[in-house]
């Protein structure tokens, strides 16, 4: 069965204080990655897609790397506009299934 | 309208009302899909439509009817829901299905008494 898990929890950081937040998947077959950022009472907009180990993408302060076995969301110099819930899914196998992670809470702090 | 839109995006209903829930995509796209989500764990599908035929059912309970009548449109009719059933429905649509990228609206916050 497959199972993506998100580390950590939550995080609280300083305006301008960079991390990166984990996304580690056991999945027969990856077909794709996906990155989604949450806001309270609202549904995930789409961040990446990763689709292969190596594949990097980045949009302003976000950059998004994959492996054979997790993928990492790093944060540079982050805004409290950047504090959301950071979703993970995977897609494996045939058909249209993702199998989303339980997210990634994250506060910036001024 | 542009993107994925639900309504509504409130609703509080008594265990034995019937409702229903709709989606529109005004992207073009051609699978169509239902997810619940409850606090404190993740997105759970529910049904996949593509080209207007449903291609899954997640072990959802028959309380929960999912209609699509063409590939924009995507209703989910509730009847005789449990308190359990509490939670932020959301829809989204992809391109074809198969690791595409899903879209997803806003949601709707169902709150059953």
């Amino acid at each position: 069965e497959d199972q993506v898990t998100q580390s950590p929890e939550a995080l609280r950081l300083q305006e301008g204080e960079s991390s990166s937040l984990n996304c580690s998947y056991t999945v027969s077959g990856l077909r794709g990655l996906f990155w989604y950022r949450q806001d309270p009472g609202k549904g995930p907009e789409f961040l990446f897609t990763l689709y292969s180990a190596g594949e990097e993408k980045e949009k302003e302060r976000l950059k998004a790397t994959l492996t054979k076995k997790e993928s990492f969301l790093h944060i540079t110099a982050p805004k409290p506009e950047d504090s959301a819930t950071y979703l993970c899914a995977v897609h494996t196998g045939g058909g249209n299934k993702l199998t989303f992670g339980t997210g990634t809470q994250l506060k910036v702090e001024l | 309208e542009t993107g994925v839109t639900q309504t509504p995006r409130h609703l509080v209903m008594g265990m034995t009302n019937k409702k229903s829930l709709k989606c529109e995509q005004h992207l073009g796209h051609n699978a169509m899909y239902w997810y619940k989500q409850s606090a404190k764990k993740p997105l759970e599908l529910m049904f996949v439509y593509s080209l207007e035929e449903r291609v899954e059912n997640n072990s959802v309970p028959s309380r929960f009817s999912p209609e699509c009548p063409n590939s924009s449109h995507l209703f989910l009719h509730l009847h005789t829901l449990q308190p359990e059933d509490s939670a932020l429905y959301l829809c989204a649509s992809s391109p074809r299905g198969e690791a595409d990228t899903q879209y997803f609206g806003p949601g709707t916050r169902l709150t059953v008494l």
